[in-house]
């Protein structure tokens, strides 16, 4: 069975670093073609990728937010980091973590239940 | 890559079927059959309904069915029902540089009256 849960604050301040963290099971990330991948989601507004590492430790992120973006995993403890740097209110947002999986690692089959970040002094 | 286009709301009645167009470009829906699409009920996660334009994973009832023509994708739902009433949204793979990996749609509202 397969279950994503991220865990991080519910609140950060302007300027500050956001550090989210998603504790899985089910599967490993050790595993030849496993990827795991952060979205996020405003109140009300659409879905926004991220970023996703893969099994083999390749990382891609989200254009918009390269900068201020990275990703990392511990294959010990079935874990994903997601770091932001430079926290702004507009970030204040539901983010999930999903397993990724397909041909390119192309669709997001199974998701953690979403965490909310709200950003604010 | 800017957000695929999906219409803001459709609508239809129980029993009758709906389509929700999702378009995008020759760089991303145009270019690969990997189109995926969620559905998303209040306050839940999105749970993954088509991948690769046309499958369904195990689970999801076949009322639920993907297509793809040129830069524009479409899940058509048949026999509407109650529950299916929910936000859906296509996401389509962008190419395999370190950018960009994929690309979400902005999301349909569905409303069954």
């Amino acid at each position: 069975q397969v279950t994503l849960r991220e865990s991080g604050p519910a609140l950060v301040k302007p300027t500050q670093t956001l550090t989210l963290t998603c504790t899985f099971s089910g599967f490993s990330l050790s595993t030849s073609g496993m990827c795991v991948s952060w979205v996020r989601q405003p109140p009300g507004k659409a879905l926004e990728w991220l970023a996703l590492i893969d099994w083999d430790d390749d990382k891609y992120y989200s254009t918009s937010l390269k900068t201020r973006l990275t990703i990392s995993k511990d294959t010990s403890k079935n874990q994903v980091v997601l770091t932001m740097t430079n926290m702004d209110p507009v970030d204040t947002a539901t983010y999930y973590c999903a397993r990724v999986s397909g041909p390119a690692a192309s669709y997001f089959d199974y998701w953690g239940q979403g965490t909310l970040v709200t950003v604010s002094s | 890559q800017s957000a695929l286009t999906q219409p803001a709301s459709v609508s239809g009645s129980p029993g009758q079927s709906i389509t929700i167009s999702c378009t995008g470009t020759s760089s991303d829906v145009g270019s690969y059959n990997l189109v995926s699409w969620y559905q998303q009920h209040p306050g839940k996660a999105p749970k993954l309904m088509i991948y690769e334009v046309s499958k369904r994973p195990s689970g999801v009832s076949n009322r639920f069915s993907g297509s793809k023509s040129g830069n524009t994708a479409s899940l058509t739902i048949s026999g509407l029902q109650a529950e299916d009433e929910a936000d859906y949204y296509c996401c389509s793979y962008a190419g395999s540089s370190t950018f960009d990996h994929v690309v979400f749609g902005g999301g349909t509202k569905l409303t069954v009256l």
